[in-house]
């Protein structure tokens, strides 16, 4: 498997713009997670999915954040307007379920992307 | 929520030294794991371990549950093993929390 799949892998964009981050979990696996890592906050849970569905975005910062995941292969996190605040490395991650289908036991192991490092001048 | 501390914060040694890394959390949990962010800002599972002992290679882990802790012991240490050494944990629904991490920095 070729892991966890993140595009792009770096952004520099100007205050304002769309910024959309994409990612592909590694296949079979029924939990997806963003993150985001900064000097001064390191890594904080921004939104997790279960079988495609969001289950906590309490992490998400403002309603600037949005995050979607429109099949088991695929979500985006999209920061509309950008600010130079939003700067920082973002991570997506999958985890495998595990229990009995429906048991909501969360999944273990979590498998992180490469990041992408984003820049908002 | 769960606390999870990370000790000591930073750490430099010779290469060929061993090391041990602490994590203590402050609730029962029912997943800890140990990340390595390497230069590149790679994120590398290293162990996955509620609870009991793990080795791989150099490397081995132990959670002792009961008293909320955990370690991660790196023996005859290489270059290649510098970067941040992360533990993470939850319990119950909450989401995984990850501690400041201690950044190791090994010298030839």
């Amino acid at each position: 498997d070729a892991g966890v799949i993140q595009s792009p892998r770096h952004e520099v964009t100007e205050m304002g713009q769309e910024v959309t981050l994409r990612c592909k979990p590694i296949s079979g696996h029924d939990y997806l997670f963003w993150y985001r890592q900064t000097m001064m906050r390191g890594l904080e849970l921004l939104i997790y999915f279960n079988n495609n569905v969001p289950i906590d975005d309490s992490g998400m910062p403002e309603d600037r954040f949005s995050a979607k995941m429109p099949n088991a292969s695929f979500s985006t996190l999209k920061i509309q307007p950008s600010e130079p605040r939003d700067s920082a490395v973002y991570f997506c991650a999958s985890s495998p379920r595990t229990g009995k289908m429906g048991s909501g036991r969360r999944g273990e192991t979590q498998y992180f992307g490469p990041g992408t490092r984003l820049l908002v001048l | 929520g769960i606390q999870v501390e990370q000790s000591p914060p930073d750490l430099i040694l010779q290469e060929g030294a061993n090391s041990t890394l602490r994590c203590n959390f402050s609730d029962s949990v029912n997943n800890l794991q140990w990340f390595h962010q390497n230069p590149w800002g790679q994120l590398i599972n290293l162990f996955y371990i509620p609870s009991g002992t793990k080795q791989n290679g150099r490397l081995s882990a132990t959670t002792v549950a009961t008293e909320r802790y955990s370690l991660l012991y790196i023996s005859s240490s290489q270059t290649t093993d510098s970067g941040v050494y992360f533990c993470a944990a939850y319990s119950g629904n909450t989401p995984l929390v990850f501690g400041k991490g201690t950044r190791l920095s090994v010298i030839a």
